[in-house]
């Protein structure tokens, strides 16, 4: 299994230039969700999905966008590159029953320039 | 309104020392509560996980937690400490059903010879 899969491991972007991060995942989730991790805030909740076609906001969603037209498959959106958006973001998923923790991908590191 | 806190920023500890790493959440309900630890450039790694049950729960790497209900604390700890210990370190809690995870800002753990 490949488990949860971030595609691409590294970034570059100019301001104002669009974007979309990858996530993938073989595990037949329902739950998907996308983090930012930046120094000092731990991990914060851009967007979730809770099954295809269904998505909402958590704590820091302004300047994304996310879809969810298939199980496998949770892209995240940057459509205009500012600078803030500098960080570390993971992709996770979860089934939706049973006591069991969320799997992340490895992480895509951007940097907007 | 939900919350992690990770008093701690940052620990030295000497090879072979215990550590414990503290967690305090507030929280509606019962969470589930997790430690991750990230190394340098590396993604998430699952320490350990509380659903329910027995209150000490035993992770990977000799770790340990113990989830203290009166005190909304799910503190992390390790008898004795390597070299390879040296990471960050993140509590995270989310609800019963998939919800949200709310992480912690972290404590960077540095392990001295």
């Amino acid at each position: 299994n490949a488990g949860v899969t971030q595609t691409p491991k590294f970034q570059v972007l100019k301001t104002g230039q669009s974007m979309t991060l990858q996530c993938a995942q073989d595990m037949n989730h329902e739950y998907m969700s996308w983090y930012r991790q930046d120094p000092g805030m731990g991990l914060r909740l851009i967007h979730y999905s809770v099954g295809a076609g269904i998505t909402d906001q958590g704590e820091v969603p302004n300047g994304y966008n996310v879809s969810r037209s298939t199980t496998e498959d949770f892209p995240l959106r940057l459509l205009s590159a500012a600078p803030s958006q500098t960080s570390v973001y993971f992709c996770a998923s979860r089934p939706q029953w049973g006591d069991t923790e969320a799997f992340f991908g490895q992480g895509t590191r951007l940097t907007v320039v | 309104a939900q919350s992690v806190t990770q008093p701690d920023i940052h620990i030295t500890v000497s090879e072979g020392a215990s550590l414990e790493l503290r967690c305090n959440y507030s929280y509606g309900a019962t969470p589930y509560l997790f430690w991750y630890v990230q190394s340098p450039g590396q993604g998430l790694q699952l320490l350990l996980k509380y659903f329910s049950g027995d209150t000490l729960v035993q992770g990977i790497k000799g770790f340990e937690a113990e989830f203290k209900r009166s005190q909304s604390s799910f503190n992390l700890r390790k008898p004795s400490v390597h070299w390879s210990d040296a990471a960050e370190y993140f509590c995270a809690v989310g609800p019963q059903s998939w919800g949200k995870l709310q992480f912690g800002a972290g404590t960077q753990v540095v392990v001295t010879p």
